[in-house]
């Protein structure tokens, strides 16, 4: 296993277009984590899975942004009629609970742009 | 909601100073994390804590619960230590971070 794969690395856009990214986690990971990361900033909490499960939903994610993760597997996050504010890094990251706390593992990242 | 800050914001160093990074959050937490973030945008975990202190060959991590602040540690820096460290807290032990702001830390040659 390489670790938390994202997909893909880069997109551009133009507003009004829909984009979706798609995040491998470790395969024995059964929590899976979105956050979105503005420039400057640190990463903010989107939403997270445990196996197929949506637990929360932060209210940063509007009505435009869905996430699945249909088989408790691979997870995807879809922006209808993107803006340019949604331009970010958007950061996948997986974990799997054991005693004594746990670490969560980050993929690269998807940069989107949106002009 | 906790808060999370560090400082400072920026840091530039030498190659083999001693560097420390703060961080300092305001509700008590389940766990803390060092990251690292290089250009590109990849986070790497340095350290999760929950108490006391964790060394991985050059880096050392520090908390104080009673305190709410945390310190990252990097002795003999080198100039491949160059890249943005972020703290997060993990407020209920389900791996939900909040994330601080950033160092962007430049060691130069």
């Amino acid at each position: 296993d390489t670790g938390v794969s994202q997909d893909p690395r880069h997109k551009i856009t133009k507003r009004g277009q829909n984009v979706t990214f798609r995040c491998d986690p470790i395969s024995e990971h059964n929590r899976l984590y979105w956050y979105r990361q503005t420039l400057g900033q640190g990463p903010e909490f989107l939403t997270y899975f445990q196996n197929e499960a949506q637990l929360e939903k932060s209210r940063l994610l509007s009505d435009r942004f869905s996430a699945e993760r249909p088989k408790g597997s691979f997870s995807t996050l879809e922006i209808q009629r993107t803006e340019q504010g949604d331009s970010a890094m958007y950061l996948c990251a997986s974990s799997s609970p054991r005693s004594g706390g746990t670490e969560a593992f980050f993929g690269q990242g998807t940069r989107l742009t949106v002009v | 909601k906790n808060e999370v800050e560090q400082s400072p914001q920026n840091l530039t160093a030498q190659e083999g100073e001693f560097i420390t990074i703060n961080c300092s959050y305001s509700v008590g937490i389940s766990a803390l994390h060092w990251l690292q973030q290089h250009p590109g945008g990849g986070i790497v975990s340095l350290f999760m804590l929950s108490s006391g202190k964790k060394k991985h060959g050059r880096l050392i991590a520090t908390i104080n619960i009673q305190e709410k602040h945390s310190s990252l540690h990097i002795t003999a820096s080198h100039p491949r230590d160059s890249a943005v460290y972020i703290c997060a807290v993990d407020d209920f032990g389900n791996e939900k971070l909040t994330f601080g702001t950033g160092t962007r830390l430049t060691i130069i040659p």
